[in-house]
């Protein structure tokens, strides 16, 4: 069974506007913590926002944060005011545990494009 | 402070060949582990090491790969022999505490023919 569901694997949008990147995913444990990660071109990945599931505020990371809504089990990401430099592919991630040990485990991702 | 190191970039080989990669994490990160991304797919964790010992190797192909980090540093990962399916790009990543530190390397390009 699919853990984390990226649904649009493409986005484009106009720069400087808001845009929002959704990322549902599945578990029942009570502990777990929701990861965003960019990963340009250049093909490293780059670790954008963290939330954890006992957290009571969203995060927030200058222009990212994260709309964690716990019940709908959703974890969309939020960037505003967005750049060109945002170009890129972005991975919703989850840390569970599985056989004993800690996972991280990724979505598909969503390729965003922005344009000027 | 320099980043996680990986060479090489790019490589292509035949199946049935075999290849190495290596990979030198930040200074100082006890915790290494090598992912495998397919194109279009998320990362998936190949083998994780705490210093120069394996956390989990659970989705490591054991018939066909294999890692080792001598002296609890730098690590490398063999593919021996390759089938048309390992064409990946190859990410290693470090961290200090966990996963809210993690930090990739660029990765190495895997085409098989």
């Amino acid at each position: 069974a699919q853990k984390i569901t990226q649904t649009q694997p493409g986005m484009f949008v106009q720069e400087k506007e808001a845009v929002t990147l959704d990322c549902t995913y599945d578990t029942s444990d009570q502990s777990y913590g929701l990861f965003w990660y960019k990963q340009p071109s250049s093909g490293e990945m780059i670790f954008l926002i963290y939330q954890g599931s006992y957290d009571e505020q969203n995060a927030t990371e200058g222009r990212y944060s994260l709309n964690f809504q716990k019940a709908r089990k959703s974890a969309n990401l939020v960037i505003s005011a967005s750049q060109l430099g945002d170009s890129a592919m972005y991975f919703c991630a989850m840390r569970e545990f599985f056989q004993g040990a800690q996972k991280l485990v990724f979505g598909q991702g969503t390729r965003l494009t922005i344009n000027p | 402070e320099a980043g996680v190191a990986q060479s090489p970039r790019y490589k292509i080989i035949e199946k049935r060949q075999s290849v190495a990669f290596w990979c030198n994490p930040i200074s100082g990160h006890a915790t290494l582990y090598w992912y495998q991304q397919i194109l279009g797919q998320g990362p998936k964790l190949l083998i994780q090491f705490q210093n120069n010992g394996v956390v989990d190797d659970s989705q490591l192909p054991k018939d066909r790969f294999s890692a080792e980090r001598l002296k609890g540093v730098d690590s490398t990962l063999k593919i021996q022999p390759a089938k048309l399916e390992d064409s990946a790009v190859y990410l290693c990543a470090s961290s200090l505490a966990g996963w809210e530190d993690m930090i990739f390397g660029a990765g190495t390009r895997l085409s098989v023919l």
